[in-house]
């Protein structure tokens, strides 16, 4: 079965460069949820969208943006980057209806 | 907001016995409750999940309980095997549209050959 695809796998940026993940949802799924996990903790979640609106917040710093387009694929925008930036960065879909959500491989980002 | 307390941090077991790993949550409007098992350098993958309106819902070795009244869900997993070995979360969450999910803090699961 298809999964939800993240791209890309690992990115390694400088402090105050900017850096843009990307997200693909399982087909037919309509919300994607972005969550940020430091080392050894769980995940903390930043932002959600239905249908191209945002649907919740959570501790999503100021410096970062999000948005899902018409196919539904989101984009997690994070600009003057710092050290503690540096995490797992994992994307998660579902259906509207039932919540359920299941995760993607992940992004490593290492800010220097 | 929502607090999510899991124990314990680490547990370790010898293959073929059961374990148990125990959340509390704080928000009395949240609704359902997934577990998702973590391998190193991996995405949670959903292992089980249970919505308010029901008890208790086994998959195989793998069950989970719910007790809405006292706010604790566990999970329970029996005839554990090496590769049940990994960090499981439990989380909650109102289940209404784009929900975020509040993660309790992971159980490190060591099942020993």
């Amino acid at each position: 079965a298809a999964g939800v695809i993240q791209s890309p796998r690992h990115l390694i940026k400088e402090k105050r460069e900017t850096a843009t993940l990307k997200c693909y949802p399982i087909p037919r799924h309509d919300t994607v949820y972005w969550y940020q996990q430091g080392p050894g903790q769980d995940p903390q979640f930043l932002i959600s969208f239905y249908e191209k609106m945002q649907s919740d917040k959570g501790s999503i710093p100021d410096r970062f943006s999000a948005q899902q387009f018409s196919d539904y694929h989101s984009e997690l925008n994070m600009s003057s980057l710092e050290l503690g930036d540096s995490a797992l960065y994992f994307c998660a879909s579902s259906l509207l209806a039932r919540n359920t959500q299941y995760f993607g491989p992940g992004t490593r980002l290492t800010v220097l | 907001g929502e607090n999510v307390e899991q124990h314990p941090s680490t547990l370790s077991v010898q293959e073929g016995d059961s374990a148990v790993i125990k959340c509390t949550y704080s928000d009395s409007a949240s609704n359902y409750f997934p577990w998702y098992k973590q391998e190193l350098g991996k995405g949670p993958q959903l292992i089980i999940d249970i919505r308010s309106n029901v008890g208790e819902k086994k998959d195989q070795r793998i069950a989970v309980t719910l007790n809405k009244t006292a706010k604790h869900f566990s999970l329970h997993i029996t005839e554990t095997q090496p590769e049940d070995s990994a960090v499981y979360f439990c989380a909650a969450s109102r289940n209404n549209a784009g929900n975020m999910l509040t993660f309790g803090g992971g159980t490190r699961l060591m099942v020993k050959p």
